[in-house]
């Protein structure tokens, strides 16, 4: 089946730095991964969305890449601020599957100023 | 557009008790879908409505749960003889969507769930 496998540790970087998040996938290939943001007793929030024909997309401070290549996906915060401290998780439509997403479970983020 | 919306937001139940939580998507959206939560895990998918049909459910999914959609609006999720192991926050996602590619999801803010 397939597996979704996100930075094991928490990650803690300093204000103004790039926080650089990874998720890797196996077992299957994905068309569309998205990216959301989850706050402590919240529900995710979509951040970003790349199609398995898009090398990289991105929004504001953040940036995705996608590569198909090494089944990997990373997640670029740049400039970062404390505010940005939460979960990230990243999930990939799911083989045999329509309407499911697979969730990885996720990276804790720590901005610290 | 007021977003997600679900109730109750914390729910304690006893162990063999029934529980029901609903879900109001955001307006216009035709897709619902429920997800489950344990601490330190991503959101698991549980079923997914277009509109008013439920098409998919997780073959993990126990009989012991129902998910309805009457009139493709609101949603309840209804788990019967509830056990420990169905503590989780339950998340109810809406999208607009056409076709078979992907659109963003939106998630409320969950139903937290405790069984003693």
């Amino acid at each position: 089946s397939q597996k979704i496998e996100q930075n094991s540790e928490a990650l803690n970087i300093q204000e103004g730095k790039t926080a650089t998040l990874t998720c890797n996938y196996t077992n299957y290939s994905p068309a569309y991964l998205q990216w959301y943001r989850q706050d402590p007793g919240r529900g995710p929030v979509f951040l970003l969305l790349i199609r398995e024909n898009e090398k990289e997309k991105r929004k504001e401070r953040l940036k995705v890449t996608f590569d198909t290549t090494l089944k990997q996906s990373l997640f670029h915060i740049t400039a970062s601020q404390p505010a940005d401290s939460a979960t990230y998780l990243c999930a990939l439509d799911n083989i045999g599957s329509a309407r499911q997403l697979t969730f990885g479970s996720g990276t804790q983020l720590t901005v610290l100023p | 557009d007021t977003g997600v919306s679900q109730d109750p937001r914390h729910k304690i139940t006893k162990r063999g008790q029934n529980v029901t939580f609903r879900c109001d998507p955001i307006s216009e959206h035709n897709r619902l879908y429920w997800y489950r939560q344990t601490l330190g895990q991503g959101p698991e998918f549980l079923t997914y409505f277009q509109n008013e049909a439920q098409l998919e459910k997780s073959r993990l999914l126990s009989d012991r749960f129902s998910a309805e959609r009457p009139k493709g609006s609101f949603s309840t999720l209804e788990i019967q003889r509830t056990e420990q192991g169905d503590s989780a926050m339950y998340l109810c996602a809406s999208s607009l969507g056409t076709g078979q590619g992907w659109e963003k999801l939106f998630f409320g803010s969950g139903t937290q769930l405790s069984v003693l």
